[in-house]
């Protein structure tokens, strides 16, 4: 059981608009550690798709826009496309945890 | 364009130690303010944090595997390894080495390709 909790799954068609959340606690996002995501397509490393909750890498779509609130965060995707589909990741810190990296289960992107 | 790779065995013996190599090009480990690190993802799993590096070989482990890793670097070559004793079936996995900045809480924003390890008799 991860640290971060996302939700397996998430389902979408072409077009629309998808979100991911990823929810800590007061010991990680809540202590105001930031959140960063990752997209992985199947048989790749992951690639760093939003850094520093809400910052995209040169080269990342706008479509894909991050935000964090509390002890929670989420990744939104608009216009939604098949090349999308994909596992998201979250990762943040735990001070608990002598700040070491958690990372979230991962969701699964299904595009419709 | 900084590149990582590793390289290592694909099949490890239970109870052998695992030992993978990550090879940095298009940056000096030991001129940059970041860590390097290993992190892995067993099929069809999540991914796992196994710890990091510094260029002056501070090291930081994930407290679970704690007992059992050993991550060091060699500037001469530009190079960081990973080593983990004692493994089961439960470590096969795709270990990743990836690199972070040493400021806070920052990501990990290049990582090499992945190799899979495999523990098996």
């Amino acid at each position: 059981q991860s640290v971060l909790t996302q939700p397996p799954s998430v389902s979408g068609a072409p077009g629309q608009r998808v979100t991911i959340s990823c929810t800590g606690s007061s010991s990680n996002i809540g202590a105001g550690y930031d959140v960063h995501w990752y997209q992985q397509l199947p048989g790749t490393a992951p690639k760093l798709l939003v850094y520093g909750n809400n910052n995209r890498p040169s080269g990342v779509p706008d479509r894909f826009s991050g935000s964090k609130s509390g002890p929670s965060a989420s990744l939104a995707i608009t216009g939604l496309q098949a090349e999308d589909e994909a596992d998201y990741y979250c990762q943040s810190y735990d001070s608990s945890l002598s700040g070491y990296a958690l990372f979230g289960g991962g969701t699964k992107l299904t595009v419709l | 364009q900084l590149q990582l790779q590793e390289s290592g065995p694909g099949l490890v013996k239970p109870s052998e130690t695992l030992s993978l190599t990550c090879t940095v090009s298009g940056d000096s480990i030991s001129s940059s303010p970041y860590y390097w690190g290993w992190i892995r993802q067993p099929p069809g799993k999540e991914l796992e944090w196994i710890g990091i590096v510094s260029y002056s070989g501070s090291t930081y482990y994930n407290p679970s595997l704690k007992s059992r890793v050993t991550i060091s670097v060699d500037t001469s070559k530009n190079q960081f390894s990973l080593r983990l004793a004692s493994v089961t079936a439960a470590d096969t996995a795709v270990y990743y080495c990836a690199r972070r900045h040493r400021r806070g809480s920052s990501p990990f924003d290049y990582w090499g390709q992945g190799t899979l390890v495999t523990v098996s008799s």
